[in-house]
């Protein structure tokens, strides 16, 4: 059971443009929800965290949207720049939990 | 100092070698983690090690051996590998506030041949 999707395997989005990447949970248990970047061969890099009690949270070009009825949140990069090409994993975990619970990762492309 | 360490980068190892690698973390956490990605795969946790106690075994099998020295420093030993065990290893330590967050290090890409 996936308690965490992202539907989108990869996404492709021109540079300077917006770039949204979504996912969505099943475990109304969830707390925090965290965004990490990876590049090839390297450790997953944290971007970006949102609390339940919170709809938003912005941190200079990324913004995390949070829908609990929905139980859905997004990742918005703008402007979306080439550095930006990695693969994208959100987590999600209850409030004390010591695991992350992660999407499968959406590869995200910036064309020039 | 925000930053997890792995040594080494790379590692080949025979299937009859053993092997460590190393982990270091000096933000004072204490709470450090060894997951296990494939390519194309998010990360799989394999050990949780809080107050440098093993917390958490994700049923990972005994040819996998984890070490706590102390709050800094976190190792995993490795004999008996499979080829199969071929990965990038990734060490993470997480803070004791905030939403959980883990920082990870940059991993160590293992080889079994």
């Amino acid at each position: 059971d996936q308690q965490v999707k992202q539907n989108s395997p990869s996404l492709s989005v021109q540079e300077g443009r917006i770039s949204i990447l979504n996912c969505d949970y099943t475990n109304s248990m969830f707390d925090y929800f965290l965004w990490y970047k990876k590049y090839p061969a390297e450790g997953p890099t944290f971007l970006i965290s949102i609390s339940s009690i919170k709809d938003k949270n912005e941190d200079g070009r990324f913004t995390v949207f949070l829908n609990k009825s929905a139980k859905h949140l997004s990742l918005h990069i703008v402007p979306s720049q080439p550095g930006d090409s990695a693969v994208y994993f959100c987590a999600a975990s209850p409030q004390g939990a010591q695991k992350l619970v992660f999407g499968q990762g959406t590869r995200l492309t910036i064309n020039p | 100092d925000t930053e997890v360490t792995q040594t080494p980068k790379h590692l080949v190892m025979g299937m009859t070698n053993k092997k460590s690698l190393k982990c270091e973390q000096h933000m004072g956490h204490r709470a450090m983690y060894w997951y296990k990605q494939k390519a194309k795969k998010p990360p799989e946790l394999m050990f949780v090690y809080s107050y440098e106690k093993l917390s958490i075994n994700e049923s990972v099998p005994s040819r996998f051996s984890p070490e706590c020295p102390n709050s800094s420093l976190l190792n995993l030993h490795l004999h008996a590998l499979q080829p199969e065990d071929s990965a990038l290893y990734l060490c993470a330590s997480r803070t004791s506030g905030g939403y959980n967050e883990q920082f990870f290090g940059p991993g160590t890409r293992l080889t079994v041949l």
